[in-house]
């Protein structure tokens, strides 16, 4: 079955602390998004993944890619209280249909 | 640079009729993707279109079509509406697909 699994579903974390989200995927894939999703609005893509081992940074966020062990991270450091979101992974996977499968997104709630 | 535009942003329909929804992608940009996001369902990958030519397909019923334009304009249309087809629509736009996506605002759609 072709699946998306996003840990944890819901977090919520102090200003200034460090946290990963993970994601898990089930079948081969050589392509893995980021995206931001800010309540009542559209979706942000953050980071776009294209290989093994691919790393990338913006501000606070940084994203993984193991397509190894099928598992992408996305760490937060220092968080502060405007990475307060929704965050998505999607994955690219190769079959016929649904060639872009969603996690059920990470529900971050950042207190000051 | 102007974003990606989606109309109508909101919408109102009644089982069994139609409804096309529009996409302008962030001029230069090629790539046109579409996006169903659901409470239940969450975010689903719809299609996505390069140069006139759909490219990937999502697993969505025949009632579920689009097109790109020569000027990479997109239209989604969905047929003989259901309740479940109750949704916001996200559109995103890219130069090349393997590249970072900008998202639309979306159209909500409500049947009834």
């Amino acid at each position: 079955e072709l699946k998306v699994e996003q840990n944890p579903l819901f977090l919520s974390m102090q200003e200034g602390k460090n946290y990963t989200i993970y994601c898990n995927y089930s079948t081969t894939s050589d392509r893995l998004y980021w995206y931001r999703q800010d309540p009542g609005k559209s979706l942000e893509s953050l980071f776009v993944l294209l290989s093994n081992g691919a790393v990338k940074q913006e501000g606070r966020l940084m994203a993984s890619l193991d397509t190894k062990a099928r598992l992408s991270t996305l760490h937060i450091t220092a968080a502060v209280h405007d990475l307060s979101a929704t965050y998505f992974c999607a994955v690219d996977m190769k079959t016929s249909y649904d060639k872009v499968i969603f996690g059920p997104g990470t529900s971050l709630s950042v207190i000051p | 640079k102007a974003g990606v535009t989606q109309t109508p942003r909101y919408l109102i329909k009644t089982r069994g009729q139609q409804v096309t929804l529009s996409c302008s992608p962030i001029s230069g940009h090629r790539s046109v993707s579409w996006y169903q996001q659901t409470p239940g369902q969450g975010l689903q990958f719809l299609f996505e279109y390069f140069s006139e030519t759909q490219r990937n397909k999502g697993n969505f019923p025949g009632r579920f079509s689009g097109r790109q334009f020569s000027n990479s304009r997109s239209e989604m249309n969905v047929s003989t509406l259901e309740l479940g087809d109750s949704a916001l629509y996200l559109c995103a736009s890219s130069f090349l697909s393997t590249e970072t996506q900008y998202f639309g605002p979306g159209t909500r759609l409500l049947v009834l």
